[in-house]
């Protein structure tokens, strides 16, 4: 009965390597988030997504591409890994229609070596 | 609209009540949120407000916002130990290509003694 789930929970990898992290929510939502909170908990928008189409793309390196196969699931892949993309990485999603409140997963945490 | 502030830390005796407070920049933002993360976890939805609502009350939170001041508090009444936690504030912009953004604050670090 979980709403907003990610996998895996915890990342640890080399710098250089290519990894995903998967998203699925199943509240009905139109609309998917990624976030990404950095050591000193400061959480900073990414990417969303709505009806499977990309609506938000802030600052972020190109090494960076989500992917949503359909509405209910919004993938994070990331190329190239560096040290300072370890953080903890969050998925919400919303329904626009209903004031766009945010449910957010449990985060994936993420250490580069 | 990315300048939501809010103090690092507080720490309240277990009884006692916490007041979270925070300021936001922009004062079009339709909606104000509070978030919970508890060590190791995700964020929980608190309680929101729309803003032009100037409080909500829900069991022991109270939410307080003052457009003019662009200010936004949290009330904890009879805060527990299981209350300790990080509190985030969110504005919401929405406007333009920021359609749906939302914007946090760095967090409060609420710790609750017995």
């Amino acid at each position: 009965d979980t709403a907003v789930s990610q996998t895996p929970k915890y990342l640890v990898t080399q710098m250089g390597n290519d990894k995903s992290i998967k998203c699925e929510q199943n509240l009905g939502h139109d609309t998917m988030y990624w976030y990404k909170q950095d050591s000193k908990k400061f959480l900073k928008i990414m990417f969303s997504y709505n009806n499977k189409e990309l609506i938000i793309n802030e600052t972020v390196p190109n090494r960076f591409s989500p992917k949503s196969p359909d509405k209910a699931h919004l993938n994070l892949h990331i190329n190239s890994l560096e040290l300072g993309d370890s953080a903890v990485y969050f998925c919400a999603s919303s329904l626009r229609d209903r004031g766009e409140t945010q449910y957010f997963g449990p985060g994936t945490r993420l250490l580069v070596l | 609209g990315e300048d939501v502030e809010q103090s690092l830390f507080l720490s309240v005796r277990e009884g006692d009540s916490s007041v979270i407070n925070c300021t936001y920049t922009d004062s079009s933002s339709t909606y104000l949120y509070w978030y919970k993360q508890e060590p190791g976890a995700g964020l929980q939805l608190l309680t929101y407000i729309f803003s032009n609502m100037d409080m909500k009350q829900d069991q022991r939170l109270t939410v307080l916002l003052n457009k003019k001041d662009k200010h936004l508090s949290l009330r904890i009444a009879d805060t527990q130990t299981g209350d300790s936690a990080i509190y985030f504030c969110a504005e919401r912009f929405d406007r333009g290509s920021t359609l749906g953004r939302l914007y946090f604050g760095r967090g409060t670090q609420l710790t609750v003694w017995p």
